[in-house]
């Protein structure tokens, strides 16, 4: 079954330090991967995704994402972090098994502390 | 650009009534989705629409239907609200399946 993963319910990283946010993915065939932010009381945001080419993809906000292919996984990532980036952080592949659907991950809240 | 619309933005309704929740998207998008959000359960798919005039049930289509009468529009219909149904809806678009999903600002649904 194909699958997405977030294993972190909550990060806690202090302004100014870098962060990651983790997500491990199971599909088939080649993966789409998407990151997307939600603020309180907001929709979500479109962050970045990857298709195809570079490994490292660069995204809104200053986040950008890696791909590992080896480690099936797509961690997001910000080399400084703002009390402003403190959010809810959704994971999502696409499912080629359920009429390309996405897979949504269970979420990271991230609270970046002064 | 607008982008997506959704209204109302809140509603408290009674058990039993009915209502449509309004989706409406100027980006022309072949493909539109409804979306639950709970606590703890994340986001969960209840109907989708690759282009207009078609629709697909997702994870959770039990007492919701919807149609897709145009390229814009994307009702969501609860025909006998229950508890259970108390949620924040989403609808979003895409250019076309399995592409990154662009949302709207959510309907506050409880149901009482």
């Amino acid at each position: 079954a194909q699958s997405v993963a977030q294993p972190e319910d909550q990060v806690n990283v202090a302004e100014g330090n870098p962060l990651t946010v983790k997500c491990t993915y199971s599909v088939s065939g080649n993966p789409y991967l998407f990151w997307y932010v939600q603020y309180p009381n907001r929709g979500l945001q479109f962050l970045l995704k990857y298709i195809t080419g570079d490994n490292l993809v660069k995204g809104s906000y200053g986040f950008e994402a890696e791909f590992n292919k080896s480690q099936t996984s797509f961690h997001l990532k910000k080399p400084s972090a703002l009390v402003s980036d403190s959010a809810l952080y959704f994971c999502a592949v696409r499912d080629m098994d359920s009429n390309y659907q996405l897979i949504w991950g269970a979420g990271t809240k991230l609270i970046i502390k002064p | 650009t607008a982008g997506i619309t959704q209204a109302p933005t809140s509603q408290i309704l009674a058990a039993g009534r009915s209502m449509t929740l309004r989706c409406t998207q100027d980006m022309r998008h072949n493909a539109m989705y409804w979306y639950r959000q709970d606590l703890g359960l994340g986001l969960r798919l209840i109907h989708y629409s690759n282009t207009a005039g078609t629709t697909g049930k997702g994870e959770v289509p039990d007492g919701y239907s919807v149609s897709r009468a145009n390229t814009d529009d994307f009702p969501l219909t609860l025909a006998s609200a229950v508890p259970s149904q108390t949620s924040v809806y989403f609808c979003a678009s895409s250019h076309s399946r399995g592409l990154e999903q662009f949302f709207g600002p959510g309907t506050r649904l409880t149901v009482l």
